[in-house]
């Protein structure tokens, strides 16, 4: 089965500056999705970013950018010049097809004035 | 956003009482799922749709079953809630139609309390 691990479980980053948010996924195929999801204290869960597998390049969404490794299986979140609304849990997932999402448990993230 | 209602958004059960949970959307996906999310543990597949009728078992299974008799609804049911299912519960829906990326949107959740 595939899984997804999110290694840091907190974070926090100062405003206006950039942090990192790490995903590593476990899959024997090729052909895939990966999803960055947003939830704020409003527990809605907003899409952020996706990334198509079979595209070498990275995907861009503003701020937010993601970095890619597909012989390493890892997908990192860059989030740029952070405001205090970036503050939320933010979940990596993964998906086959249309199998269902696979999530991580999930990094938890501070932006502090 | 997309069209995806639950009802009810809270609600407080005691222990052996039978609890059903709605989904409902107005997107005419074919994939509907049900996911429960627990500090700790993200979200956790349950049960899932990939048609009227037609249904299969998620991760955390174990307690729940579900019903899909059209489309646009997806019904959770605890037959015999107990506290370990306290938990916020989400229903989210994709397409398999290209143009919509296999992406899941999601509903807004219910928060459920089993004491």
């Amino acid at each position: 089965a595939q899984t997804v691990t999110q290694s840091q479980p907190e974070m926090s980053v100062q405003e206006a500056e950039t942090v990192t948010l790490s995903c590593t996924y476990d899959t024997s195929e090729s052909d895939y999705y990966l999803f960055w999801y947003k939830q704020p204290p409003s527990r809605q869960m907003i899409l952020v970013i996706r990334q198509e597998a079979y595209k070498q390049q990275n995907a861009t969404e503003n701020r937010f950018s993601v970095n890619f490794q597909k012989a390493a299986k890892s997908f990192s979140l860059k989030i740029s010049d952070s405001q205090l609304g970036d503050a939320a849990m933010y979940f990596c997932a993964y998906k086959l097809g249309n199998t269902p999402l696979v999530f991580g448990k999930g990094t938890r993230l501070s932006v502090i004035a | 956003d997309a069209g995806i209602t639950q009802s009810p958004r809270h609600k407080v059960t005691e222990t052996g009482t039978p609890v059903t949970l709605r989904c409902h959307q107005t997107e005419n996906h074919r994939y509907m799922y049900w996911y429960r999310q627990d500090p700790g543990h993200g979200l956790r597949l349950i049960h899932y749709s990939y048609g009227v009728k037609d249904t299969d078992k998620g991760e955390v299974s174990d307690g729940y079953s579900v019903s899909r008799s059209k489309t646009e609804d997806f019904l959770l049911t605890l037959e015999s809630a107990t506290s370990s299912q306290t938990s916020v519960y989400f229903c989210a829906i994709s397409e398999s139609r290209a143009v919509y990326t296999y992406e899941q949107y999601f509903g807004p959740g219910t928060r459920l309390t089993v004491t």
